[in-house]
């Protein structure tokens, strides 16, 4: 059963250019999280999605990001124009269910924006 | 507002020892608390879990002890290896997302 796939593992853009960033949740998983690392710093909570619906979007920054997760194909976190603070590491996670938090996290993608 | 703390960002233990991993908390409705490991360039990886309503859960070499009246939250490996150096996070589920701590490297030295 293979884990959180994520990709790409790292991606670089200059400013002002768009990132998109992939997830593919285990299999079973109807539950994605999107987590944001900046250097130094802990997990960040971001979007938590379910199939074709935004269950909790509070940790997403309120312009030029958003996130979804379609019926078919992977969940995508977009950010648009993006800024140099945006450079961190952006990691997904999946869970079968909410209930007791377990969440099984991907690699992350690493993002930096020259 | 840190509603998740690990106010040591390092600890350095002897293998064989007991690693001591701290963290305390400031909103009493939390419903669990876990402890992931992480490794550079890597995601975290769940290590133990821990309900609010038991104050104890055990799994192998790791203990998680929990005190709701002090809202502190513990994470003990017993004995210490070389490969559990590694960034350790607590986090608290609050309507399925987790709140995270900052981490707390522990190096275990041989």
């Amino acid at each position: 059963n293979a884990g959180v796939m994520q990709n790409p593992r790292h991606l670089v853009r200059r400013r002002g250019q768009e990132a998109r960033l992939r997830c593919s949740p285990m299999k079973g998983h109807s539950h994605v999280y999107w987590y944001r690392q900046l250097p130094e710093e802990g997990l960040k909570f971001m979007v938590y999605l379910q199939k074709e619906n935004i269950i909790d979007e509070s940790g997403m920054p309120k312009e030029r990001f958003s996130a979804e997760f379609p019926k078919e194909g992977p969940s995508i976190l977009r950010i648009q124009q993006v800024v140099r603070g945006d450079s961190a590491a952006y990691f997904c996670a999946s869970s079968p269910t909410e209930g007791t938090g377990e969440q099984f996290f991907g690699p992350g993608t690493r993002l930096t924006v020259l | 507002d840190q509603q998740v703390k690990q106010n040591s960002p390092s600890l350095s233990v002897q293998e064989g020892r007991i690693s001591i991993l701290n963290c305390d908390y400031t909103n009493s409705m939390f419903d669990y608390f876990l402890w992931y490991k992480k490794y550079p360039a890597e995601g975290p990886t769940f290590l133990i879990s821990i309900s609010s309503i038991k104050d104890k859960n055990e799994d192998g070499r790791f203990t998680v002890f929990l005190n709701k009246s002090a809202k502190h939250l513990s994470l003990h490996i017993v004995p210490s290896q070389p490969g559990d150096s590694a960034v350790y996070f607590c986090a608290a589920t609050q309507g399925g997302k987790l709140i995270f701590g900052q981490g707390t490297e522990l190096s275990v030295k041989p």
